[in-house]
């Protein structure tokens, strides 16, 4: 069975410090790996994604992601954080084309705080 | 561009009443549209996914339906409402089912009192 796990349900961090939130997934296959924030009251906006390839990712503001096949590991990653950044996110896995369709598994999400 | 469009944006309903929340997409043929449901403070589960028109899968059963009377458009409803309808719906799209990036909309609350 496929599951994400997010382990920090809250993490608050200081303006201008460095960033890590953690997510591990179970999948047997190889995995489509995406991170995505939530904005309060917003819907779902894509950071990045992994497909293949470099296990390190670049997205969008900044953020990063790397992959481990080994620790079965997809951490986000962002090296000054911002007060904007403050939201929620998610990381989320997709098998690849299974039969069962596009299939996405979402992770709790870890709620961010940036602090002066 | 593409561009995801739900409406309405929130909405407070009693118990028992019924339920109609839509969601277009533009700017994309074909798309696979998606709705997923999200509990306050909460992770995201699907509910539907549809390929084609007039064609829905149904992932969970919450006593909720979905119909895609159209190609770019895509409606979630219920007869119906009970409390535990509450919370964020979302309806998404993706190129194709291949496990793909999703785009989602900007959500409608739902207040079931």
């Amino acid at each position: 069975a496929q599951s994400v796990t997010q382990p920090d349900a809250r993490v608050t961090v200081s303006e201008g410090a460095s960033l890590q939130l953690r997510c591990k997934y179970s999948y047997s296959g190889t995995p489509y790996l995406f991170w995505y924030v939530q904005y309060p009251r917003q819907g779902l906006q894509l950071l990045l994604k992994y497909y293949s390839g470099d296990p390190v990712v670049q997205g969008v503001n900044g953020f990063e992601a790397e992959f481990s096949k080994s620790n079965s590991s997809f951490h986000l990653r962002k090296a000054s954080v911002h007060w904007s950044d403050s939201a929620v996110y998610f990381c989320v896995l997709s098998s690849i084309a299974s039969s069962s369709f596009s299939k996405l598994v979402f992770g709790q999400g870890t709620s961010l705080s940036v602090v002066p | 561009a593409q561009t995801i469009h739900q409406w309405p944006v929130a909405e407070i309903k009693a118990v028992g009443s019924p339920l109609s929340l839509g969601c277009t997409i533009k700017g994309k043929s074909s798309p696979n549209l998606y709705w997923y449901w999200q509990a306050t403070g909460g992770t995201l589960q699907q509910l539907f996914y549809s390929i084609t028109v007039g064609q829905v899968e149904s992932v969970v059963q919450l006593n909720l339906s979905a119909s895609r009377p159209k190609d770019d458009q895509f409606i979630l409803s219920t007869e119906k409402l009970l409390l535990s309808h509450s919370g964020f719906y979302l309806c998404a799209w993706s190129r194709d089912n291949s496990g793909n990036t999703l785009y989602f909309g900007e959500g409608s609350r739902l207040i079931v009192v």
